[in-house]
């Protein structure tokens, strides 16, 4: 069955450091991989997602993503913080073709400080 | 486009009171979900419907129940509301492309508090 963990519930940066989220999967078939971003009283925006093209997946705000097979993993980072990127951000994997179901990660919340 | 949309945004109910909240997409997308999110559990499947008359149940369904009579519409029903539902509900929808995996779209959310 597939599963996602997300490492650290809570990360603080200062303004310009570089972000760093992790995200480790489990899946018995190859993933489909999702980066979603959730602001202060919002729904979910897709950052990103992983579809086996390539391994390094660039999305929006800056933000990029490495899907790596042999440590199961697909982090998020971004080189440099902005306040704007305060935020609770999901990584979800996608379980079947037939349905474009979502198992989501228990989230990380980015605060970033002046 | 006004994408997924969610009436209504609040909600205040006593235990064992009935309540639906709609969704609607106007994305033309075959695919809708239901999710509750409570804090450090991230979301949880509550049903989904892969077609407009079809539901099927997701990780967390006891409770809640569904309908999708339109293509545009799905519907979850609290038929008898409990505290242990206080949560913010969020629908979502996605298209299908045989073989390949979509993103879904979120609408902005309902929260929903039941005393």
């Amino acid at each position: 069955a597939q599963s996602v963990t997300q490492l650290g519930s809570h990360v603080s940066v200062s303004e310009g450091a570089l972000v760093l989220l992790r995200c480790n999967y489990s899946s018995s078939v190859p993933p489909y991989l999702f980066w979603y971003v959730q602001y202060p009283n919002q729904g979910l925006q897709l950052l990103l997602k992983y579809t086996s093209a390539a391994t390094l997946v660039k999305g929006i705000n800056g933000f990029e993503a490495e899907f790596k097979k042999s440590e199961t993993s697909f982090h998020l980072t971004k080189p440099s913080a902005h306040m704007s990127d305060a935020a609770e951000y999901f990584c979800a994997v996608s379980v079947s073709f037939n349905t474009d179901k979502l198992i989501f990660g228990t989230g990380t919340r980015l605060q970033v400080f002046p | 486009n006004a994408g997924v949309t969610q009436t209504p945004k609040f909600r205040v109910l006593k235990t064992g009171q009935s309540m639906t909240l709609l969704c609607a997409q106007d994305m033309n997308h075959e695919y809708m979900y239901w999710y509750r999110q409570d804090p450090g559990m991230g979301l949880r499947l509550i049903h989904y419907s892969v077609g407009e008359g079809t539901t099927a149940k997701g990780e967390v369904p006891d409770g809640y129940n569904v309908s999708r009579l339109k293509k545009q519409n799905f519907l979850l029903g609290l038929e008898s509301a409990a505290p242990s539902q206080t949560s913010v509900y969020f629908c979502a929808s996605s298209y299908s492309r045989g073989g390949v995996h979509h993103e879904q779209f979120f609408g902005p959310g309902t929260r929903l508090t039941v005393l």
